[in-house]
Order: C-alpha cells, then sequence, then structure tokens
C-alpha cells in the first residue's frame, strides 16, 4: 500500500555502523509504530508514537531511537548496528487507539 | 513477549478446500485482528473482531471469538493459491492500545 512508504527497502551494513530507517505516510494518521520481524516470527514492537511531541518504548527498544520529525515522518536509528539486528523491519500508522494498523512493505536490513 | 499463538504452525491444502487456523491468547483483550502476509512483504489487515462479537465475516473469511476460551478462529472458505501467505494474529488488550503479534501459520495452497 503505497500509503505507507518506507525507505531503503534493503540495506547491508557493517557492525558499528549507524543506520537509518525512515517511514512516510499520507494517510494523515497520528500514530506510527516501528516493528522487528525475525525469520518465522511474528512482529515485535520497538517504537510507538501518538503524535509528534509523544514518543513511547516498546517491547525491545534498546540498540534503537527513534525520530518523529513530522506528523507523515517517522525515522528508526541504529546507533551501533550490531548482527542480530539483521531482520525485517516494518512501519506501521493507525488512527485510533487499537485499531487496524496500516503497514509499509519493509526494509530488509542485514549487519555483517 | 508473544500474546497469541496459532496452530498450525503450517498448514497445506488442495485449492479449493477450506483452510481453518486457530489463534488462542492468554489475557483480556478489547479486540483481536488478523493480517496476512505474503512473503517478505508488509502485513494487510483482513478482519478485526471486538471482545462483544462472536463472529464476522468478510468475503471468503469468517472469524469467530470465543472468549471464554480465550481464542479466534479465522476460515478461508474456497481457497485459492493468492491465500498463499502467512497469517497473523493480533490481540488489543484493554487500557493498551499496543497491537501484540502471534507467530503466524504458514498457508500453502497447492494448485
Amino acid at each position: 500500500d503505497a500509503d505507507v512508504t518506507q525507505t531503503p527497502r534493503n540495506r547491508i551494513t557493517k557492525t558499528g555502523k549507524r543506520i537509518m530507517l525512515e517511514c512516510s505516510q499520507t494517510k494523515g494518521h497520528d500514530r506510527m509504530y516501528w516493528y522487528r520481524q525475525d525469520p518465522g516470527l511474528g512482529l515485535q514492537l520497538i517504537y510507538y508514537s501518538f503524535d509528534v511531541k509523544d514518543i513511547n518504548k516498546g517491547e525491545i527498544s534498546d540498540g534503537y531511537s527513534v525520530s518523529r520529525q513530522a506528523q507523515a515522518k517517522f525515522s528508526l536509528s541504529l546507533e551501533s548496528a550490531i548482527p542480530n539486528q539483521t531482520a525485517l523491519y516494518f512501519c506501521a500508522t493507525s488512527d485510533q487507539r487499537g485499531s487496524t494498523q496500516y503497514f509499509g512493505p519493509g526494509t530488509r536490513l542485514t549487519v555483517l | 513477549s508473544q500474546q497469541g499463538e496459532e496452530d498450525p504452525q503450517a498448514l497445506s491444502i488442495q485449492e479449493g478446500e477450506n483452510a481453518t487456523m486457530n489463534c488462542s491468547y492468554k489475557t483480556s483483550i478489547n479486540n483481536l485482528q488478523w493480517y496476512r502476509q505474503n512473503s517478505g512483504r508488509g502485513l494487510v489487515h483482513l478482519i478485526l473482531i471486538r471482545s462483544n462479537e462472536r463472529e464476522k465475516h468478510s468475503g471468503r473469511l469468517r472469524v469467530t471469538l470465543d472468549t471464554s476460551k480465550k481464542s479466534s478462529s479465522l476460515l478461508i472458505t474456497a481457497s485459492r493459491a493468492a491465500d498463499t501467505a502467512s497469517y497473523f494474529c493480533a490481540t488489543v488488550f484493554f487500557g493498551n492500545e499496543k497491537l501484540t503479534f502471534g507467530t503466524g501459520t504458514r498457508l500453502t495452497i497447492i494448485p
């Protein structure tokens, strides 16, 4: 769904590098989320934001940071990437508390 | 930690057959949602069922919710090759708007 876009779609990096993943949405939603998916597993919540001034940690926030630059943009950073952060990363949005979430296409990150 | 647990982990059926997958959870929920994920892609929302609802339909999809057993099922009727995907349930607890995903059921439709 082009309403939620993520860049880059694929990224290979080395241990210790700083990486930023970006998410943009045109749905006008206030709520945005970052998830991580490891092979064969469900999604784990990294960070979420209810609006530009509200950022919250999820289940697995260690090693990650986020920035909500505007209602439409939510970036995820890995300050010093490590191999076990190799995963699929998804951004999602929603317009209401506990309601349907709309996902971006994902970023496949490989840390060597 | 994963709240929902899907069963089975993997399911292969012939095209045209019905597919049923189940989700169990541990604590009271506000709603339960089902999502589909095609290989390596983003999740797509299928159905949301609230705690006071027992059954919902959407096209060939039927979802049931049994809050006394803390379980839900997703039925896909007259399966098609395009239904091949992983299916995830996600729960929303009362007082918490976050979605907690299970580990998914991998469905393969054999033409």
